[in-house]
């Protein structure tokens, strides 16, 4: 069984740009969370989805935003890009939304805003 | 607000077991207490988690405190691919509290 993907796996951007991640949860998973994590403040949690609907939120500004689809594949968008974005963007999936469920890691989307 | 606590680093001798402690003294009643390890360039890897019962799995042991205010991954006996950062992680209805991580060193 194939593992979460995420694309592109590096990206660049410059400051007030905007940027969309993707990630492709393993198949059968109905669950999606996005997550970054920085040196300097570690790992954050952004969203979390569940059959096409936002269930949980972190502590981020408005201009990071999300979506899933029929499909449970996930998208992020991050508007007005800051350099403080810059950051891994990591993705994971689950069977269902569950505290107690295993979360599968993709490899991470590496952004640098300059 | 809920919140882990874990010291930066730890060393182990290969083939030796490790304690890996974490604080989570503001836990709440429903809050799971997960495990995931993350090796350099990877996206983190599940280890273990509980809710009040020690549980043991093919990867590790979870002792957790009877007043569930701490927790120790115990990995049996260390091997150079341990060699990770472990994050010990609060999640509960509508949160997840990660902690700073500890990066565990092996020593062959």
């Amino acid at each position: 069984k194939a593992g979460v993907t995420q694309t592109p796996r590096y990206l660049i951007k410059t400051r007030g740009q905007q940027v969309t991640l993707s990630c492709s949860p393993i198949s059968g998973h109905r669950s999606v969370s996005w997550y970054q994590q920085t040196p300097g403040q570690g790992l954050q949690f952004l969203f979390e989805y569940f059959s096409e609907t936002q269930r949980n939120k972190g502590n981020f500004p408005g201009r990071f935003s999300g979506r899933q689809f029929s499909n449970s594949r996930s998208e992020m968008n991050v508007s007005t890009l800051e350099l403080g974005d810059s950051a891994l963007y990591l993705c994971a999936s689950s069977l269902e939304i569950a505290v107690y469920n295993e979360q599968f890691f993709g490899p991470g989307t590496r952004l640098t805003v300059l | 607000d809920a919140k882990t606590t874990q010291p930066n680093s730890m060393e182990s001798n290969e083939e030796e077991p490790v304690h890996l402690p974490c604080n989570h003294s503001t836990i709440s009643g429903t809050d799971y207490i997960h495990w995931y390890r993350q090796l350099p360039s990877q996206g983190p890897e599940y280890v273990i988690h509980g809710l009040t019962s020690n549980v043991n799995n093919r990867m590790a042991s979870l002792a957790i405190a009877e007043d569930r205010k701490s927790s120790t991954l115990i990995l049996h006996r260390a091997t150079l691919r341990d060699a990770a950062v472990y994050y010990c992680i609060l999640r509960g209805l509508g949160k997840l509290i990660f902690g700073q991580g500890t990066t565990l060193q092996v020593k062959p």
